[in-house]
């Protein structure tokens, strides 16, 4: 069965703590892991696209990394303002045209100053 | 940018009315869109895909007499809550798909049900 898991499920940490989010998969077809930021009561934010096993993208304080079964999302010297719910999106070709985006349950990080 | 918006942000309304919903991409022009539905403290479910000119694809479970999709044209997409009861309140999300791979989404609405 096509699964997104993430870990932890909330992660609290203080300014300048640096650490990682996880999202495994284990999912055939895989096109693509997405990585999303979202704020309560908004809708996600896109952050990465990562297609391969090696890639490596980096924005600001978030660096995402993908192997073949797994990605994570590194957090360097995080602030008060990177506090939010990160998912993490697999995208899938059932076939045709359509593409789904499996979503893990998402990371609540929570930085305190 | 990529920028998508919904309409309303918030709407309450009575057991058994009708609610429109309307996603838009404002910059770039979208075949394909994707309705959400995210429950609190929950991630996003997709309820169905939208596509340009024809109908939309519904997920298992998901009503299509209940959930009206249109997507009558490249930038817009409507959803539409049939009969809405106190369960169908939720938090709708759409997005829009740019570059045949990357989904944009827009900000959400939040359904009220009385």
């Amino acid at each position: 069965e096509d699964q997104v898991t993430q870990s932890p499920e909330a992660l609290r940490l203080q300014e300048g703590e640096s650490s990682s989010l996880n999202c495994s998969y284990t999912v055939s077809g895989l096109r693509g892991l997405f990585w999303y930021r979202q704020d309560p009561g908004k809708g996600p934010e896109f952050l990465f696209t990562l297609y391969s096993a090696g890639e490596e993208k980096e924005k600001e304080r978030l660096k995402a990394t993908l192997t073949k079964k797994e990605s994570f999302l590194h957090i360097t010297a995080p602030k008060p303002e990177d506090s939010a719910t990160y998912l993490c999106a697999v995208l899938m070709n059932y076939g045709g045209a359509t593409n789904k985006l499996i979503f893990g349950t998402g990371t609540l990080l929570a930085v305190q100053p | 940018g990529a920028v998508v918006s919904q309409h309303p942000s918030w709407v309450i309304c009575k057991s058994g009315t009708s609610v429109k919903i309307e996603c838009r991409s404002l910059d770039f022009q979208a075949t394909t869109m994707f309705w959400y539905r995210q429950f609190p403290k929950q991630s996003l479910m997709l309820m169905a895909t939208s596509n340009e000119g024809s109908k939309a694809t519904y997920e298992q479970g998901v009503e299509k007499d209940k959930f009206l999709i249109n997507h009558a044209s490249l930038t817009l997409s409507t959803l539409t809550v049939t009969s809405a009861h106190p369960e169908d309140s939720s938090f709708y999300i759409c997005s829009a798909l740019r570059g045949g791979a990357t989904q944009y989404f827009g900000p959400g609405t939040r359904l009220l049900v009385l």
